[in-house]
């Protein structure tokens, strides 16, 4: 069991509301890495990050945001959630060192619903 | 571009029975190939990964194989159980210092009783 969470599991929010999708990992992972994902479809990568105060953004545009001021915390955040932004967003971990040749450790997800 | 395609895109099967399912990739240069089984509403979990240097690894009732010749990859379950419902990733990681990683869309596999 990977020791990386995701709160909260489940929201469901109106439209233009602010909402912070939380991350943390115990493993002293260096990378960290947020995919978006609809249900029966493939992971998307939206954000990653080397460690502290580094952020990148992924292959899917996003309109979300991502901060990285501790090792263990990687939060999201969309300033004015919309319909177009209900999806499962999955949060990740991996030791940049590249032990056990990047495995990336899942969190559960968080099933976002935006109305 | 470096993609990953797999094949079925999803798989019916009685409990019991024995499946493989398909990964292609065309990325270079490669590092390393994981296979992902990801439950319904959950975050993947790594079933196996097998290097270069690597043709065959398992894991209980799971057995990967790659030919990095022709550049592919099977998962095969053996027995299947109701709980090996799920969606299976294959996942490649580029042989590069930023260590990016390629993920499929998936095969969707149904067990039925």
């Amino acid at each position: 069991e990977a020791d990386i969470y995701q709160t909260p599991r489940y929201l469901v929010i109106g439209t233009g509301k602010k909402i912070t999708l939380e991350c943390s990992q115990t493993m002293g992972h260096d990378k960290m890495y947020w995919y978006q994902q609809d249900p029966g479809m493939e992971l998307h990568l939206i954000h990653y990050s080397y460690g502290v105060n580094s952020t990148e953004k992924g292959d899917l545009s996003s309109e979300s945001t991502v901060s990285r001021i501790r090792t263990e915390h990687f939060p999201l955040t969309l300033e004015s959630a919309r319909p177009s932004h209900t999806s499962q967003y999955l949060c990740a971990s991996s030791d940049l060192a590249g032990g056990n040749y990047n495995e990336q450790f899942f969190g559960p997800g968080t099933r976002l619903t935006v109305l | 571009k470096n993609q990953v395609e797999q094949s079925p895109q999803s798989l019916i099967i009685l409990e019991g029975k024995n499946c493989t399912l398909q990964c292609n990739y065309t990325v270079s240069p490669f590092s390393n190939l994981r296979w992902y089984k990801q439950d319904t509403g959950r975050g993947p979990v790594s079933l196996t990964i097998m290097t270069f240097s690597e043709n065959t690894k398992s894991n209980g009732r799971y057995t990967a194989t790659l030919d990095a010749d022709t550049k592919q990859s099977s998962l095969h379950i053996t027995a299947s159980q109701l709980s090996d419902s799920a969606s299976y990733i294959c996942v490649v990681s580029e042989g590069t210092g930023g260590f990016k990683t390629i993920f499929g869309a998936g095969t969707r596999l149904f067990v039925k009783a």
